[in-house]
């Protein structure tokens, strides 16, 4: 079946550094892949789609010169959080599916990005 | 605006005490709901997909049913390794993208 890995599954870093989170694909080429963030005890909150080849979409009230999203290929979706603070804290989960079968969305299993 | 909402917040069983979960939802022209499983620190595993009123879908303990307005996880005489956080999602409009509800907490005790 479809499977989404992502790396790294934890990372902690400093206050006003930037974090790379990688986004793949495994078994098939996704042209779309969205990215969602989760808090402790909260659900998941969708942050944007990334797009193949073309600029991300992002939902309301996500500041996407802080949350850079770059979809080079058909397998690789990236998540950089630049200047981290504190509050960028959280639990970041990408997810795809595969357009040419009938499946569902699947899901990578998060990056705990921790900002001390 | 399409809306997801999840009830009970927590729920607590017993080993082979049956219960379902709800979830209701508004959105205009479904395109199916989804039901994903997820345990702590850990990406969202799909379970489900119902398309239309009526359909039921099983797998193990698990059996989803859809109406007009809601969905329900019936979960029959569960185990504790049925622990874990239910999700359900719909897709917004014409877009792939899944909002979620909030979830369902499930603790099943031996």
């Amino acid at each position: 079946g479809a499977v989404v890995s992502q790396h790294p599954s934890w990372v902690i870093c400093k206050s006003g550094t930037s974090v790379k989170i990688e986004c793949r694909s495994l078994d098939f080429q996704a042209t779309t892949m969205f990215w969602y963030r989760q808090f402790p005890k909260q659900s998941l909150m969708l942050m944007a789609t990334s797009n193949e080849g073309s600029k991300a979409t992002y939902e309301q009230g996500v500041e996407k010169d802080k949350f850079l999203i770059n979809h080079a290929s058909l397998t690789l979706s990236t998540l950089t959080v630049t200047s981290a603070h504190p509050e960028d804290s959280s639990f970041y989960i990408c997810s795809a599916r595969d357009p040419s079968t009938d499946s569902p969305l699947h899901f990578g299993n998060g990056t705990r990005l921790t900002v001390t | 605006e399409d809306q997801v909402t999840q009830s009970p917040e927590a729920l607590r069983l017993q080993e082979g005490e049956s219960s379902s979960l709800n979830c209701s939802y508004t959105v205009s022209g479904l395109r199916g709901l989804f039901w994903y499983r997820q345990d702590p620190g850990k990406g969202p595993e799909f379970l489900f997909t119902l398309y239309s009123a009526g359909e039921e879908k099983e797998k193990e303990r698990l059996k989803a049913t859809l109406t007009k307005k809601e969905s329900f996880l019936h979960i029959t005489a569960p185990k504790p390794e049925d622990s874990a956080t239910y999700l359900c999602a719909v897709p917004p409009g014409a877009t792939n993208k899944l909002i979620f509800g909030t979830g369902t907490l499930l603790a099943v005790q031996p």
